[in-house]
């Protein structure tokens, strides 16, 4: 079975510019998770979906993050415009949900480096 | 409150000997999971093991158990016979209460395998 799916694997951007990043979820989860993971901050959620619909963006920065989720089987992450310190690992999980012992499974994540 | 806590940034262990990484939580709920995931230095989380609060008897995957006492809201992931590719950060998870989705992440434990 295909993990959760994330690209690019890396993106280097100028301060400024936008940045979009993709995400996959497993076949048949109905729950998606945006994290971003610093080393000053570690893993922090940002958003996530549960049917398609945001239930929780109280982890969104600022108004430059913006999620979307438009079918069940792909979502993205904007950052417009970037800056540098948005600069992390930004993690991509999904979910099936209901029942309290099913676990997150990872993306294997989006390096972004903005300059 | 920190909601999850790692007091061990980092340990050094000898290859075959066990280790014990501590994970301790802070919550008023009585139902909750709680999940240990393994990060190589190659970045993507690894779902290791799961533990429910309700569960009478502590969680084991391989060589991988979890020493969940729940009076004391401590839940340690034990690794037996280590090898030296369990070096890693190891991170302690939770999740509250049936319904809620959000995982709350520690800070990690960065485990260095001696050979």
């Amino acid at each position: 079975d295909a993990g959760v799916i994330q690209s690019p694997r890396h993106e280097v951007t100028e301060m400024g510019q936008e940045v979009t990043l993709r995400c996959k979820p497993i076949s048949g989860h109905n729950s998606l998770f945006w994290y971003r993971q610093t080393m000053m901050r570690g893993l922090e959620l940002l958003i996530y979906f549960n049917n398609n619909v945001p239930i929780d963006d109280s982890g969104m920065p600022e108004d430059r993050f913006s999620a979307k989720m438009p079918n069940a089987s792909f979502s993205t992450l904007k950052i417009q415009p970037s800056e540098p310190r948005d600069s992390a690992v930004y993690f991509c999980a999904s979910s099936d949900q209901g029942r309290i012992q099913e676990t997150q499974y990872f993306g294997p994540g989006t390096r972004l480096l903005v300059l | 409150a920190q909601k999850i806590t790692q007091t061990q940034p980092g340990m050094f262990v000898q290859e075959k000997e066990a280790v014990t990484l501590d994970c301790t939580y802070d919550t008023s709920d009585q139902s909750y999971g709680l999940f240990w995931y393994k990060q190589p230095s190659s970045g993507e989380m690894i779902f290791l093991i799961y533990q429910g609060s309700y569960d009478e008897q502590n969680a084991t995957e391989g060589r991988y158990s979890l020493n969940f006492q729940k009076a004391r809201k401590s839940a340690n992931l034990v690794i037996s016979a280590s090898q030296l590719g369990d070096s890693a950060m190891y991170i302690c998870a939770m999740r509250e209460s049936f319904g809620n989705e959000k995982l709350t992440f520690g800070t990690g434990t960065r485990l260095t395998i001696i050979p």
